[in-house]
């Protein structure tokens, strides 16, 4: 079936740092989305992509969808504590990642902030 | 945004026992419920599919049975864990969405111990 491979699994970085992660599909998709979950919370959207070379900005946070159309990045500016959770890539699950009824998650990347 | 609630936010059941896990859309009405899973550390997975007034469409290998699905009104949707197993403990979270390609709103998950 499809996956969502993301990297890194874990980061541990200093208050101030740039982040950056990715997430690559094994098909071609036609949605991105981004997620950022809270311990003991439900995922909470940042950022969603429709359009291949797509580049999105939300505050500290920009996301551009791949050129390929199997591939995303999540960037984060300036990190603060509040941005340690585990951020999670989405996209529409189906045949061909077309826009179906169901979303699959990646793997996943744990940040961890350092004051 | 939207609210999705999800009620219990935490229980703890013995072994044999059966578990229900409300998810409500407060102020929209969800065509379209999602549950998922997640284990400890790794990502959310896809238990079924559950549209307003039909059957839930299970994901491969999860046992329909054991996890009662119910989406009896356009703002309810019920996941009853039938005959709890301490390897049914887990992280469970449900989505909603307003029709198709809508976006989907997440709930605060609920954490299933069982004993």
């Amino acid at each position: 079936g499809q996956q969502l491979n993301q990297s890194p699994q874990s980061m541990f970085i200093q208050e101030g740092e740039d982040v950056s992660m990715n997430c690559t599909s094994s098909s071609i998709f036609n949605t991105w989305l981004w997620y950022k979950q809270d311990p003991g919370e439900g995922p909470v959207l940042l950022i969603a992509l429709y359009k291949a070379g797509e580049l999105t900005s939300n505050g500290r946070l920009t996301a551009q969808f791949g050129i390929t159309r199997k591939d995303s990045f999540l960037n984060i500016s300036a990190s603060i504590p509040s941005d340690v959770g585990i951020y999670f890539c989405a996209g529409p699950g189906g045949w061909g990642g077309g826009a179906t009824n169901k979303l699959i998650f990646g793997t996943g990347t744990l940040l961890a902030v350092q004051p | 945004g939207a609210v999705v609630s999800q009620h219990p936010s935490r229980v703890i059941c013995k072994s044999g026992t059966s578990v229900k896990i409300e998810c409500r859309s407060l102020d929209f009405q969800a065509t379209t419920m999602f549950w998922y899973r997640q284990f400890p550390k790794q990502s959310l997975m896809l238990m079924a599919t559950s549209n307003e007034g039909s059957k839930a469409t299970y994901e491969q290998g999860v046992e329909k049975d054991k996890f009662l699905i119910n989406h009896a009104s356009l703002t309810l949707s019920t996941l009853t864990v039938t005959s709890a197993h301490p390897e049914d403990s887990s992280f469970y979270i449900c989505s909603a969405r307003r029709g198709p390609n809508e976006k989907l709103f997440f709930g605060s998950g609920t954490q299933l111990s069982v004993l």
